[in-house]
């Protein structure tokens, strides 16, 4: 069964605190991307990597970092350096030369 | 400006009561434009994606259609089950695979 799984569902971050929000597909895409979604106000895109071990900064990367070592997986971390997380951030991926993105079910990140 | 905007920010109607929903795009050079569904707290669903003016897609009681300048959700008698937020989405002029998202529109049906 094919898809797009994001851990973990809810996220509680501390003040000065580095968290990880984990993506896997299985479908054997090759690019991926990472959105912040805020109440009224459209998908953002924070970062993409079309290959592995290549990533790109979308329009929102201050205070965010990610790594692809692997086709299958796109971890976020959100930095300390972020002063405003608290937000629903959404992984997607897409095959090669086509557009069509597909997303995971989101985490939701909250400051404690 | 790649832009896109999508109206009414909320429409509210009857089980049964057909409408339509907007998305205005200014991006050179389409290259798709993609429509999903979003519940509350849940990712976006994949619905539609049209490529050129005058194509149209069905899906269940959606249709989706697109002009030179917009595109148009259609539902007909809706249930309450099609409530959700509705996304549209065009690739920019600069990068493809990057989108750019409209805000949504929030549909509810009244049983």
């Amino acid at each position: 069964d094919g898809g797009i799984t994001q851990s973990p569902k809810y996220l509680f971050r501390k003040e000065g605190q580095n968290v990880t929000l984990s993506c896997e597909q299985n479908l054997n895409h090759d690019a991926m991307y990472w959105y912040r979604q805020d109440p009224g106000q459209g998908l953002r895109l924070i970062y993409y990597s079309q290959i592995v071990n290549d990533f790109q900064k979308g329009d929102i990367a201050e205070g965010y970092s990610v790594s692809r070592e692997k086709k299958e997986s796109f971890p976020l971390t959100v930095t300390s350096a972020q002063k405003n997380p608290t937000a629903f951030y959404l992984c997607a991926s897409s095959m090669s030369g086509a557009e069509t993105q597909y997303f995971g079910p989101g985490t939701r990140l909250l400051v404690l | 400006e790649d832009q896109v905007t999508q109206s009414p920010e909320a429409l509210r109607l009857q089980e049964g009561e057909s409408s339509s929903l907007n998305c205005s795009y200014t991006v050179s050079g389409l290259r798709g434009l993609f429509w999903y569904r979003q519940d509350p707290g849940k990712g976006p669903e994949f619905l539609f994606t049209l490529y050129s003016a005058g194509e149209e897609k069905e899906k269940e009681r959606l249709k989706a259609t697109l002009t030179k300048k917009e595109s148009f959700l259609h539902i007909t008698a809706p249930k309450p089950e099609d409530s959700a937020t509705y996304l549209c989405a065009v690739p920019r002029a600069q990068g493809a695979q990057k989108l750019v998202f409209g805000q949504g529109t929030r549909l509810t049906i009244n049983p």
